[in-house]
C-alpha cells in the first residue's frame, strides 16, 4: 500500500525558515517524480514543486521560486522542501503527492504551515 | 501561473447528472492532453478522479468521466450520489509546471 506521512509543519514567525519531510513507503521511491502542493485555510489546491527522480530536475511555482528548494533522499525513501523567507500568504497545509505520469495519483494527509508573529 | 476558472458551486439531485467546467488557455489546458481532477471531502486528501482528460484510475466508478474541448475540460459525474458531494479541483500541465483550477463544491440535494 503507497503511504506519504509529511511532517515538519508548525508555528513560525515571517522571515523564518522551515523544513518539510514526506516519508514514502509502499512503492519504488527512486523510480517516481514527487510534487508538493499546498492549500491555504479555506482556499483551493496550489501547485508548489516538482522534483525528478534523480534531482536533475526541479520546477517551482512562482510565488516560491528563489524561496523554496525541493530535495530528494531515494536511500530514505523522503521528500523535502526547505522553505526559506516565508511569509504569510505561505500559511497553509502542504501535500506532497507522487507523481504519475502529468498526474498526481497518491497524497499524504498535509502537514500545516503556519506563519505568523 | 493564474488559476484555472471553475464554477465556484454546482448541485443536482441524486440519479441526476452534474459538469464542471475548468477554463484555461492555450499554454495549459488548450495546448496538452493532461488534465487531470481530484476529489476533495472536507478534511481529507485530495483523491485522483481522472488523468489525461478521460482516464479514470482502477477504482473510480464509471460515473466519473471527463473530456476536453479547446482550453476548457469538464468533469462529468453521472447517477449523483450522496458521498459523491465534495469539492472538486481541475490540475493541467503547463510546460514545466502545474496550475490547478480554483475548486467546485457540488451539493448533492
Amino acid at each position: 500500500e503507497v503511504q506519504l506521512v509529511e511532517s515538519g509543519g508548525g508555528l513560525v514567525q515571517p522571515g523564518g525558515s522551515l523544513r518539510l519531510s514526506c516519508a514514502a513507503s509502499g512503492f519504488t521511491f527512486s523510480d517516481y517524480w514527487m510534487h508538493w502542493v499546498r492549500q491555504a485555510p479555506g482556499k483551493g489546491l496550489v501547485w508548489v514543486s516538482r522534483i525528478n527522480t534523480d534531482e536533475s530536475i526541479t520546477n517551482y511555482a512562482d510565488s516560491v521560486k528563489g524561496r523554496f528548494t525541493i530535495s530528494r533522499d531515494n536511500a530514505k525513501n523522503t521528500l523535502y522542501l526547505q522553505m526559506n523567507s516565508l511569509i504569510s500568504e505561505d500559511t497553509a497545509v502542504y501535500y506532497c503527492a507522487r507523481a504519475g505520469s502529468y498526474r498526481c495519483d497518491y497524497w499524504g494527509q498535509g502537514t500545516l504551515v503556519t506563519v505568523s508573529s | 501561473q493564474s488559476a484555472l476558472t471553475q464554477p465556484r458551486s454546482v448541485s443536482g439531485s441524486p440519479g441526476q447528472s452534474v459538469t464542471i467546467s475548468c477554463t484555461g488557455t492555450s499554454s495549459d489546458v488548450g495546448g496538452y492532453n493532461y488534465v487531470s481532477w481530484y476529489q476533495q471531502h472536507p478534511g481529507k486528501a485530495p483523491k485522483l478522479m481522472i488523468y489525461d482528460v478521460s482516464k479514470r484510475p482502477s477504482g473510480v466508478p464509471d460515473r466519473f468521466s471527463g473530456s476536453k474541448s479547446g482550453n476548457t475540460a469538464s468533469l462529468t459525474i453521472s447517477g449523483l450520489q450522496a458521498e459523491d458531494e465534495a469539492d472538486y479541483y481541475c490540475c493541467s500541465y503547463a510546460g514545466g509546471f502545474y496550475v490547478f483550477g480554483t475548486g467546485t463544491k457540488v451539493t448533492v440535494l
